[in-house]
């Protein structure tokens, strides 16, 4: 089955610069990639998602990226603010009929102002 | 609209106790999954419903754990003789269309388990 790694597990960053989370994945048959921010005790907001036929899109301060050669996505975050301070997971979604999602292990973003 | 709803919130079981968890999906979606959430975890999938019909059950940890969508809707998930290891958060999520996945998964707050 699909497994997905995320790296780091924590980020700090000063208020103002950019948070950058990596993510890769092993079954080549995903070609469904979202990213989820949920802040202590509430559920995950979906907050971008790519499909395996784009490799970047951009939301706005958010972009995510995606080397579908190398199986890996990334999570870019511009001009950080106190409220992007959350936990970020990455999912990948197997193109097997069947939409479950594979989360990362999470990472814990801290914004210092 | 409304988006997805979970009840309880919260519930303290003890040992050996049964419970059962409700999930009301966004209306008219199709898809509606279960995931179980351990502490300082993501999410990790137990089951999967497309209307009533469940497709995917493979998540589910052992024989203690049931999930019901008799009519395409409402879903419970029940866990017989709950023990410690289930202490965890259970996410309900739903989506729209089935065919073909890339659907969006809207989740509910989550019913965070204690087993004590």
């Amino acid at each position: 089955g699909e497994n997905v790694e995320q790296h780091p597990s924590t980020l700090s960053v000063q208020e103002g610069d950019s948070a950058v989370i990596k993510c890769t994945y092993s079954d080549s048959a995903s070609n469904y990639f979202p990213w989820y921010k949920q802040e202590l005790g509430k559920r995950p907001q979906l907050i971008i998602d790519i499909r395996s036929n784009v490799g970047e899109k951009k939301d706005q301060r958010i972009a995510v990226t995606l080397n579908k050669t190398a199986k890996h996505f990334s999570l870019h975050i511009t001009e950080t603010q106190p409220e992007d301070s959350a936990v970020y997971f990455c999912a990948a979604e197997s193109n097997f009929g069947n939409e479950k999602l594979t989360f990362g292990t999470g990472t814990r973003l801290t914004i210092i102002p | 609209g409304a988006g997805v709803s979970q009840s309880p919130r919260y519930k303290v079981a003890k040992r050996g106790q049964d419970v059962a968890l409700r999930c009301d999906p966004i209306s008219g979606h199709v898809s509606l999954f279960w995931y179980q959430q351990a502490l300082g975890q993501g999410p990790e999938f137990l089951t999967y419903f497309q209307n009533e019909a469940q497709l995917d059950k493979s998540g589910l940890p052992s024989d203690r754990f049931f999930a019901e969508r008799p009519e395409g809707s409402v879903s419970t998930l029940k866990i017989q003789r709950t023990q410690q290891e289930d202490s965890a958060v259970y996410l309900c999520a739903s989506s729209l269309l089935a065919s073909g996945g890339q659907e969006t998964q809207y989740f509910g707050p989550g019913t965070r388990l204690l087993v004590l």
